[in-house]
Parts: structure tokens; sequence; C-alpha cells
């Protein structure tokens, strides 16, 4: 049982480069949703998909977009990256039982040069 | 604007002793109060969790405290281990409205148990 899978899980860009980073789960859950995690800021929501075919913004989407490709994966794309983008990323998915129960990945550790 | 406050930012404690852990919210919409635990290099992963109509939950060693007047809840660890040692988030959420399916979290404590 995988659960959250993301990859991948260390990338380091150059300021201006593109790239996406990826997010499955195994688990049928209907939502999905992008953290970043920065010492001293906690977790701070990026885009959430609440099911299939819907993405909302979340508290920081500035300079990311993201696709629901389908019910299992959800990717997150940085068009041009910033040091400001140096962050680690965490994929994570719920079960609609219980709305507090998040399963995470194991995240992206990005560096933006 | 930060929707749930944590304290302290980092917290050492000694084999044995007491952790505590505290967060407050303002928006009286959240109903859904979880804690979450994580280790180093990997993802966050659920504790334990209140509603606001218990005063107290208790698992294991873990134990939530909620006050809903002064909207205040914090994180009882209990003969504190080693292998207690990790950051906890609190988080706060709703089942519907607004904050349907979001959580908001707090900036974390790192906790370190000495042995």
């Amino acid at each position: 049982n995988a659960g959250v899978t993301q990859t991948p899980k260390f990338q380091v860009l150059k300021t201006g480069q593109s790239m996406t980073l990826q997010c499955a789960q195994d688990m049928n859950h209907n939502s999905m949703y992008w953290y970043r995690q920065d010492p001293g800021m906690g977790l701070r929501l990026i885009y959430y998909s609440a099911s299939e075919g819907t993405t909302d913004k979340g508290e920081v989407p500035n300079g990311y977009n993201v696709s629901r490709l389908n019910k299992r994966e959800f990717s997150l794309r940085l068009e041009s990256a910033a040091p400001s983008q140096t962050s680690v990323y965490f994929c994570a998915s719920r079960d609609g039982s219980l709305a507090v129960k998040l399963f995470f990945g194991s995240g992206t550790q990005l560096s933006v040069l | 604007q930060q929707q749930v406050k944590q304290s302290p930012q980092s917290l050492i404690v000694q084999k044995g002793g007491i952790s505590i852990i505290n967060c407050a919210y303002e928006n009286t919409a959240f109903d859904y109060f979880p804690w979450y635990q994580q280790f180093p290099g990997k993802g966050p992963a659920l504790l334990i969790a209140i509603r606001p109509d218990v005063s107290e939950k208790k698992e294991g060693r873990f134990t939530i405290s909620f006050n809903k007047s002064a909207k205040q809840f914090s994180l009882h660890i209990m003969d504190s281990q080693p292998g207690d040692s990790a950051t906890y988030f609190c988080a706060a959420t709703s089942d519907r409205g607004s904050t349907l399916g979001r959580l908001y979290f707090g900036r974390g404590t790192q906790l370190t148990v000495w042995p």
C-alpha cells in the first residue's frame, strides 16, 4: 500500500527554470492538496482540489499552477522558479469520511539557486 | 493573517516529563482541531483530534485540552520519551462552509526529549 507518492524527492533549479512536481495517491481519495513547509512558517496551503475536475487557490498560490489529471494524480508546476520558492513541498490527500485526516507524501526538497 | 497561532516554537523536555504545546484560534467557524506529528524527512501524520463539544480527549500518553470560551487548545504529552522528539503542528478546520476540507496549520513546535 503506497499511499501518497511524490516525485522527485530532491530537485535543484536555477532561477527562471520550470518544473512539475508529481503526486499520486492509491487510496481513492477525492480531495488532494499541495503544501509548502518553510522553517518557522509551518505548513501553508498552495492549491487544493476538492474533487476530480476542480481546483482552488490556497494561502500562497502565486507562482504556481496545478493540474488534477485524474482522481489519482495532482501535479504542481513552477513556470519560472524563484529563490523564494525554495522549500519542502508536500502533497496530501483526504478521506472524505474524516475531515481532519490528511495523508501526506514524504515531500520534495526543492532548491532554487 | 495567521488563522492558528502556536507556541512555543521549540521545547526541550527531560525524559519522563510533561510536554505542553498551546494553540489559539479566532475563527468561530472552526469545529474540528487536530494535531499532527512529523519526524525528520517524513510527512506529517495525524496524531489526535478533538471536537469542541468535549473539553478533553486522551489517547495513550497524548491528551488534548480544549477551552471553547477562550478559543484555545493544547497538547499534553505525559511521560515524554526520546521517541516523541518530532515537530508538532496544531490545526483547525470545519466540516462545512468556506473552510470545508481546508486545514489551517500552526507554525509548529520542535520538541526534543532528552534521555
